[in-house]
């Protein structure tokens, strides 16, 4: 398997908090993402990475934001959570060389209240 | 833009009959394919990718999947099922522009009955 780790796996928050999730990656590959998971809509891209300090939205990047400062981290925070940013996050990375697929994490299921 | 269309949210087999996942894509570029299967509380994992070497494309556990250019296809099948097949299967679609960007479809549930 991929050496992706997501953390925390599992977490409850209170409407408006800020949280983050984090993702660390031993394959040091170029391409980071976070996506997230909802019944009915499949996987959405939140936010993608190409390379340290170099992030660019995807198609659900609203009431999101990530940071790179490391090849292995990238981490996505909810600035302030709302109940329908409920939902199980996978972060993904790969190397952005040729035909290479996408390698996923665990999951984290984030539950706001 | 690229897009993916996953025909039926829930598709129902019995044990040993054909398996077909449907999915459509939309790309203004050649483009990459991918199915994934994703099994309860866990990440995703590659069945089988299409890369433009070879239209039929074998994966993982009995799957193969075909690329009908003509059709904007990229259907999933399985000869016969098993019960350990029971999951949720992605389509996703890349660009072979350089982006890396990996746009999926919404899923679909297979169920095998005994």
């Amino acid at each position: 398997d991929a050496g992706i780790t997501q953390s925390p796996r599992h977490k409850v928050t209170e409407t408006g908090t800020p949280v983050t999730l984090r993702c660390h990656q031993t394959e040091n590959h170029r391409y980071m993402y976070w996506y997230r998971q909802d019944p009915g809509h499949g996987l959405r891209l939140i936010h993608y990475s190409y390379g340290v300090k170099d992030t660019d939205k995807g198609e659900v990047s609203d009431g999101y934001s990530v940071s790179r400062s490391k090849t292995e981290d990238f981490l996505l925070t909810l600035e302030s959570a709302t109940s329908s940013q409920t939902s199980v996050y996978f972060c993904a990375i790969t190397p952005g060389q040729g035909d290479t697929e996408a390698f996923f994490g665990q999951g984290t299921r984030l539950t706001v209240v | 833009a690229q897009s993916v269309t996953q025909l039926g949210s829930h598709v129902s087999v019995s044990e040993g009959a054909l398996v077909l996942l449907r999915c459509n894509y939309s790309s203004s570029v050649p483009p990459y394919l991918f199915w994934y299967v994703q099994y309860p509380n866990q990440g995703l994992q590659l069945l089988l990718k299409y890369t433009s070497a070879a239209t039929l494309v074998k994966g993982i556990n009995g799957f193969e999947a075909e690329f009908k250019k003509s059709e904007t296809s990229f259907h999933l099948t399985k000869p016969s099922a098993h019960m350990s097949d029971a999951a949720e299967y992605f389509c996703a679609v890349s660009s072979t522009s350089g982006t890396y960007k990996y746009i999926f479809g919404t899923g679909t549930r297979l169920k095998v009955l005994a």
